[in-house]
């Protein structure tokens, strides 16, 4: 099994710009997780998704978040206008309903300038 | 208050030694925790979780819930260079089992 994959690995933007992160849960996974992590303020859940339904996006910061799942194996969480205060690691992560365990994939590290 | 507090470390012990992590959490209603590992520039995964008051053994590892205080406890037996990492522990939330909250992180230092 691949894991999660998520795409970019890392993304420099400039302040300003839109930018697209990417998750492939794990085929069979129903349930999928965005995370975002820094120093501060630790792992923070953005969103989650069952079965491609947003379930809760009460972590998603501002309007210039969004994220959507248009279908099992695929994801996406968009920035736009991004900030510097974005700069953070991003985590998909993704499990099955049923389980405790969540399954994470190797993250994004943005960076804006 | 965070909803779950974490000493940040660096927690430094030597090898062989046991090492204690330790977690609290204010939501009372929380059923379902955590111990997440994450090596530096890697992800979290999860070695430990546990539902019941009491400890909960995996080889080396132990995890201790108590409800009452509203603490969680994970010990290290035996600890190894290649335990050193940052362990985070991770509490569901009352009102959705699936949304769990993580702690900052307890980075463990194992000296050889």
């Amino acid at each position: 099994d691949a894991g999660v994959i998520q795409s970019p690995r890392h993304e420099v933007t400039e302040m300003g710009q839109e930018v697209t992160l990417r998750c492939k849960p794990i085929s069979g996974h129903n349930s999928l997780f965005w995370y975002r992590q820094t120093m501060m303020r630790g792992l923070e859940l953005l969103i989650y998704f069952n079965n491609n339904v947003p379930i809760d996006d009460s972590g998603m910061p501002e309007d210039r978040f969004s994220a959507k799942m248009p279908n099992a194996s695929f994801s996406t969480l968009k920035i736009q206008p991004s900030e510097p205060r974005d700069s953070a690691v991003y985590f998909c992560a993704s499990s099955l309903v049923s389980a405790n365990e969540q399954f994470f994939g190797p993250g994004t590290r943005l960076t804006v300038l | 208050q965070k909803e779950v507090e974490q000493n940040s470390g660096p927690l430094s012990v030597p090898e062989g030694a046991i090492a204690s992590l330790n977690c609290t959490y204010s939501d009372r209603g929380s059923q379902s925790f955590f111990w997440y590992r994450q090596y530096s520039g890697k992800s979290p995964e999860l070695i430990m979780f546990i539902y019941s008051n009491g400890d909960k053994e995996d080889g080396r590892f132990t995890a201790q819930l108590n409800k009452a205080s509203q603490y969680v406890s994970l010990l290290i037996r035996d600890s190894q260079p290649s335990d050193s990492a940052t362990y985070l522990c991770a509490v569901n939330h009352s009102g959705g089992y699936q949304k769990v909250t993580f702690g900052i992180g307890t980075k463990l230092q194992v000296i050889p």
